[in-house]
């Protein structure tokens, strides 16, 4: 089976624009997690969705948003970028079939926001 | 809420040393607790996991046990090598009416010299 795939795997921006990263689950996953990791700190859970519907959302401001597709694919976009968002994103999928909390994650999205 | 701390880094060993990461957390109920290990330019990755208290979760010799009276989930391994590099979390997740999340601790960085 094939990873969890995330694209793409850098991304330059300046302040003021917005960003789109996407996330390819394993297949067969229908919960993708996404995490925002800075070395100050550390994983900071942004939310989760499964079955195309959000089910948890972590502290962050509405810059942040997200969505899953039918497929299980994500996106998450992130508006009005700040210096602060230069970041790298993970995401994670997991086999809700199983009541499985095992995650699976990507190799994530490196943003650099000048 | 719930959380993880763990013992900052970076720790650095010299090969065949012994290894201990502290993990401590503060939870509501009984969480299944983790360890996983990201390495350089990679997605975290499951290590070991506990269900429940008293379990001892074991992995290419890395091991960790459950204590419930102690709040506990301490990383160790007798040996280590160079190849176990790698930044280290502590992990607890949640999984109820709002929905599956898990908590990483700040992460532990690791460097084994030769």
């Amino acid at each position: 089976k094939a990873g969890v795939t995330q694209t793409p795997r850098y991304l330059i921006k300046t302040r003021g624009q917005q960003v789109t990263l996407s996330c390819s689950p394993i297949s067969g996953h229908r919960s993708v997690s996404w995490y925002q990791q800075t070395p100050g700190q550390g994983l900071q859970f942004l939310f989760e969705y499964f079955s195309e519907t959000q089910r948890n959302k972590g502290n962050f401001p509405g810059r942040f948003s997200g969505r899953q597709f039918s497929n299980s694919r994500s996106e998450m976009n992130v508006s009005t970028l700040e210096l602060g968002d230069s970041a790298l994103y993970l995401c994670a999928s997991r086999d809700t079939g199983k009541g499985n909390e095992k995650l699976f994650f990507g190799s994530g999205t490196q943003l650099s926001v000048l | 809420g719930n959380s993880v701390t763990q013992m900052e880094g970076p720790v650095t060993l010299s090969e065949e040393a012994f290894l201990t990461i502290n993990c401590t957390y503060t939870a509501t109920g009984y969480p299944s607790l983790f360890w996983y290990v990201q390495y350089p330019g990679e997605g975290l990755q499951l290590l070991l996991k506990a269900t429940k208290a008293d379990d001892k979760g074991s992995n290419k010799g890395f091991e960790a046990t459950y204590r419930k009276e102690t709040t506990s989930f301490h990383l160790e391994k007798g040996s280590v090598q160079v190849s176990d590099s790698a930044v280290y979390f502590c992990a607890l997740s949640e999984d109820g009416t709002g929905g599956f999340k898990t908590i990483f601790g700040a992460g532990t960085r690791l460097f084994v010299k030769a």
